[in-house]
């Protein structure tokens, strides 16, 4: 079984502040996707990174996939309450597993005005 | 409007009690998967489906079932429920999960499952 550690699981931040989350695992993943969630609802991808060492950025969000294919990051910059929100990173397994997706736990993220 | 439709939202059931999760997507998507989503485990899979008549387990089979006779419908199936299997279930379609550009996962609305 492939395991994705995400952390921090809770952040609680002020509005202009800049953070990071990480995912990592001893495992390769053939791309990796990360999803925001608001309560009450089902995930909505941001983004998928395929190739290792790939940078993607989404307006304030950055997104980079390890060199490995192993680990993964999202840093937001001056974070805004409208960033509030639980985020999920999720690997998709590859080989034989091709299809199978392994979800880190999330991270609750508020930001305060 | 093309969406991903979970049936029921919400469930409350007594153990052993066998019941069916629908799930429908119109968008002619390949892959399809079911998610169990618990508080500090983040979602964990259920099963997936790369196309019609093929199902893998997800890392959270046991006590499911799942059927892809049609592309477009992937039922959950508890046969014996029990109240560990209490929980919020998301189904999801893609239209190639393993690609760079076709990956992105629609998921439905969720079905909040209580076993009592």
């Amino acid at each position: 079984t492939q395991l994705l550690e995400q952390s921090p699981q809770f952040l609680s931040i002020q509005e202009g502040e800049n953070l990071t989350v990480y995912c990592n695992s001893s495992s390769v993943f053939s791309s990796l996707q990360w999803y925001r969630q608001e309560p009450g609802e089902g995930p909505v991808l941001l983004v998928t990174v395929v190739t290792g060492g790939e940078v993607k950025k989404l307006k304030r969000l950055t997104f980079q996939f390890g060199d490995a294919r192993k680990d993964s990051s999202l840093h937001i910059t001056a974070a805004q309450p409208g960033d509030t929100g639980l985020y999920l990173c999720a690997g998709v397994a590859g080989g034989t597993s091709y299809g199978k997706l392994t979800f880190g736990q999330g991270t609750i993220l508020t930001v305060h005005p | 409007e093309a969406q991903v439709t979970q049936n029921p939202r919400y469930l409350i059931t007594v153990t052993g009690k066998k019941l069916t999760v629908t799930c429908s997507q119109n968008m002619n998507h390949e892959y399809m998967s079911w998610y169990r989503q618990d508080p500090g485990l983040g979602l964990r899979q259920i099963y997936y489906s790369m196309n019609v008549e093929v199902t893998d387990k997800g890392d959270v089979p046991e006590g499911y079932k799942v059927s892809r006779k049609e592309k477009r419908n992937f039922p959950l199936i508890l046969e014996s429920p029990s109240p560990n299997q209490t929980s919020l279930y998301f189904c999801a379609s893609s239209l190639s999960i393993g690609t760079a550009y076709y990956n992105e996962q629609f998921f439905g609305p969720g079905t909040r499952l209580t076993v009592l």
